[in-house]
């Protein structure tokens, strides 16, 4: 099975327009954490957001926020006010546990913002 | 600040060939260090990640080896390169093994 789906294979969303990013993981572990990363078309990934397991509060950085649904193990990426700047991949990672450095991506979104 | 370099940015290489890919890290100590390898389209694979000098460990069998000669350097190797050794080579750094990983601009290998 996945440890994280991305359903969402290419979004379209207006300028200024808000939009979300679906992201669900599988794990059995009680401590993890879940990242989201956007990668521009010149391949660096940047770090945008994180949410522990345990955090009570959706995390959020400026206009990215952390819809954090634990029982439904989803977490998914909200983006305020899109911008020309937030065409990109996204990716939704987890780290399992604690000890265990890997981060597991999903298969990305690529998110199209248009004027 | 810290800052992350990798080296070089594109690699053309036949096959058979041999491979070393450096990643450095700047204003930090004593940093995880992680390898990628992101196949196109695709999300990112973890193939190595190191604690400290000299000791690497491995996610996935392959033809590849990695190397920490320094505290802030991590080197990608291959004695002879496959045509599936192609994609994009990310290294990525954190602080701990709990916090976020910061990445590189990433080495675009093509294996012909």
């Amino acid at each position: 099975a996945q440890k994280i789906t991305q359903t969402q294979p290419g979004m379209f969303v207006q300028e200024k327009e808000a939009v979300t990013l679906d992201c669900t993981y599988d794990t059995s572990d009680q401590s993890y954490g879940l990242f989201w990363y956007k990668q521009p078309s010149s391949g660096e990934m940047i770090f945008l957001i994180y949410q522990g397991s345990y955090d009570e509060q959706n995390a959020t950085e400026g206009r990215y926020s952390l819809n954090f649904q634990k029982a439904r193990k989803s977490a998914n990426l909200v983006i305020s006010a899109s911008q020309l700047g937030d065409s990109a991949m996204y990716f939704c990672a987890m780290r399992e546990g604690t000890g265990r450095r890997a981060l597991t991506f999903g298969s990305g979104t690529r998110l199209q913002v248009q004027p | 600040s810290q800052t992350i370099h990798q080296w070089p940015a594109t690699l053309v290489q036949p096959v058979g060939s041999p491979l070393s890919l450096e990643c450095t890290v700047e204003g930090t100590s004593n940093p995880n260090l992680y390898w990628y390898r992101q196949a196109a389209g695709r999300g990112l694979q973890l193939l190595f990640y190191s604690v400290g000098i000299g000791q690497i460990s491995s996610e996935v069998p392959q033809n590849l080896s990695a190397s920490r000669p320094q505290d802030r350097q991590f080197i990608l190797s291959s004695k002879k390169l496959l045509l599936s050794d192609s994609g994009f080579y990310l290294c990525a750094w954190s602080v701990t093994e709990d916090n976020e990983q910061f990445f590189g601009p990433g080495t675009r290998l093509t294996v012909l």
